[in-house]
């Protein structure tokens, strides 16, 4: 199993709120990946990072932004909430080529 | 076209039979190719690493053909269980993995 933490797993917020959905790792990983999937739909990178003070946008464009202060931590915030930002957000991590899954965080934003 | 495809599905296959699924990708670069397993709303979580020779886990056999750029999974004696999403990914050639749409199982009794 992958220790890889994702709080909350599941928020309610209205729209305009800022949020910041956390992602820990203890693996020591230096790549980090934010990924957004609605149910039953692909997965979408949206954001990604091979080390500290390294990020870049993946290939979904998402209004979210993220940051890689410590190897083990990588939070993604979204500075006003909408309803169409309502989806399942996952955080991954990788040392090679495999890459490991925290367990989401579900975003509903009424 | 995309990097990676995978057939949607569903596959309805009874318990006990056989399915295998194919991902076929674009780039002849690739070097790693991985199957995961996807529950309903849940994180998608490694199932096997896809080698040059194959790999076999039990029930679950993966194999790459290079020469016509593909993976694939094939599942033996199907229980209930596997019912899932099955994801295909396969480096691209900034040695990031890309993920497939993934490809719906479903196991009737």
């Amino acid at each position: 199993e992958a220790d890889i933490y994702q709080t909350p797993r599941y928020l309610v917020i209205g729209t305009g709120k800022k949020i910041t959905l956390e992602c820990s790792q203890t693996m020591g990983h230096d790549k980090m990946y934010w990924y957004q999937q609605d149910p039953g739909m692909e997965l979408h990178l949206i954001h990604y990072s091979y080390g500290v003070n390294s990020t870049e946008k993946g290939d979904l464009s998402s209004e979210s932004t993220v940051s890689r202060i410590r190897t083990e931590h990588f939070p993604l915030t979204l500075e006003s909430a909408r309803p169409s930002h309502t989806s399942q957000y996952l955080c991954a991590s990788s040392f090679t080529n495999t890459i490991y899954f925290g367990e989401g965080s579900w975003l509903t934003v009424v | 076209r995309k990097e990676v495809e995978q057939d949607p599905g569903p596959f309805n296959v009874p318990e006990g039979a056989t399915v295998a699924f194919n991902c076929t990708y674009s780039n002849s670069a690739s070097q790693s190719f991985f199957w995961y397993r996807q529950d309903c709303r849940k994180e998608p979580k490694l199932l096997m690493s896809v080698y040059s020779s194959g790999n076999e886990d039990g029930r679950f056999t993966a194999q790459l053909n290079r020469a016509s750029q593909y993976i694939s999974l094939l599942i033996r004696d199907s229980k209930l269980s596997d019912s899932a999403t099955y994801l295909c990914a396969v480096n691209d050639a900034g040695n990031m993995l890309t993920f497939g749409g993934g490809t719906r199982l479903m196991v009737k009794p």
